[in-house]
This record gives C-alpha cells, structure tokens and sequence, in this order.
C-alpha cells in the first residue's frame, strides 16, 4: 500500500531565503508525482507534474525533483515572498488501488 | 477551457436535511474524484467515479452518504440527514486518466450543518 509523507510538516522563513520541501513515497512504481498548493480556505491548485521518465520539472521560481529509486521528490523554492505562504501537498496516483494518495503537507509561512 | 466547477460553494443545512454538492470536471475528464477536508486537517479520499459507474467508494461513510456521475450533467455528492459532523469543505478533482493523468481540484463546497 502506498504511503506519501512530508517534512517538514511546517516551516517558517524570512523572505528572500531558498528552500527546500520533501516528499517520500513507499512504493517507487509510480507514474508521475503533482505537487500542490493550498491557500486557506481555497482548493488545491497544481503546481508541477514530474512523469515517472522525468527527473526534474521548473515552473519559474519552482523546481520539482524525483527520484523514484529512493522514493523521494523534493520541491525548490527560490527567492521565497510572502504570497508563497501556504501549504504543500504532493500526491501520487494509484498504482493497485483507485485513489490518488496525497502526503499530509507542509505548511509554509514566508516572513516579510 | 473552464476548470473544474464546484457550486454551491458554501451551503448551510440544518440537521436532518440534505445537502446536494455538484461537481462538473474538466473538459474531456472522465475521472472525477471526492474529498473532504476538515479545519486543520488533511484530505481525506471519499470516493472515485467513472462516467455512471463508482469505482472506488471505500472512503464514503456507509450510510447517509451517496455518489452519481451521470451520463449527462455535473458529478453529485448528496449527504442526507446532515449532522453537526458532516460541516467540512468538500473537494472535487478530476483527471483525463485514472493513473496517469493530472490532477485539477475545484474551490470546494463548505457545508457548514447548525
């Protein structure tokens, strides 16, 4: 049974700084890995998509990684500002069972 | 291209009525996928839907709660006889594929039960 975990589970910095988010998933037989944002009170809105065949995937500020054979994607922030704030979430889709398993997310506060 | 659609977004129900939340996917999605999501929690899976067929209800409460995906018209998640428990934000998300496509969330429908 997959399971996807996060760390940290919060994280508080001062704007400006490079960080960095991590996801471990336990089964590596996935197809892609989505990272997520969820502003509160909002849903989730998609961040980056990394296919099973990529290693890495960029979105401006952002950069997603996989690494499947360590089961593990971290997610990079550069430059952080406060409209960063929110939680992260990265989810894998099913690979036996039906649902998408999201980890549990990391709740980030960007300092201004 | 309109993203996935969710209304009402907020809905009051006194206990014992019903709530009806609709849900109309992506263009071209065929999968549609249930959440629920308390204050200061995770989301939890409640259910999967194909076009007129549940896939995977093992995340839905047994009772009071039900799911359709018509062949014609938006994705329904109806809860009947609603009590104080049920108040949460519901998320419907869809995907062009069952494993390998991406995931698009709506706003979500806050039922909030007095």
């Amino acid at each position: 049974k997959q399971e996807v975990t996060q760390i940290p589970a919060a994280l508080s910095v001062p704007e400006g700084e490079n960080l960095v988010l991590n996801c471990s998933f336990t089964d590596s037989a996935i197809y892609n890995l989505q990272w997520f944002r969820q502003d509160p009170g909002k849903g989730l809105t998609s961040l980056l998509l990394i296919q099973s065949s990529q290693r890495e995937q960029t979105s401006g500020r952002l950069n997603a990684s996989l690494d499947k054979s360590s089961g593990r994607s971290t997610l990079y922030i550069a430059a952080s500002q406060p409209g960063d704030s929110a939680t992260y979430l990265c989810a894998v889709p099913p690979n036996y069972g039906q649902n998408f398993v999201f980890g549990p997310g990391t709740r980030l506060s960007v300092l201004p | 291209n309109a993203g996935v659609m969710q209304n009402p977004r907020h809905l009051v129900r006194r206990r014992g009525q019903e709530a009806r939340l609709r849900c109309s996917p992506m263009k071209g999605h065929s999968h549609v996928y249930w959440y629920r999501q308390l204050p200061e929690e995770g989301l939890k899976f409640m259910v999967y839907l194909q076009k007129e067929n549940i896939i995977d209800e093992s995340g839905m409460p047994k009772e009071r709660f039900s799911a359709e995906f018509p062949k014609e018209g938006p994705s329904i998640l109806r809860i009947q006889q609603v009590v104080r428990g049920d108040s949460a934000a519901y998320f419907c998300a869809s995907s062009p594929q069952a494993n390998t496509g991406e995931l698009f969330f709506g706003e979500g429908s806050r039922l909030t039960v007095l």
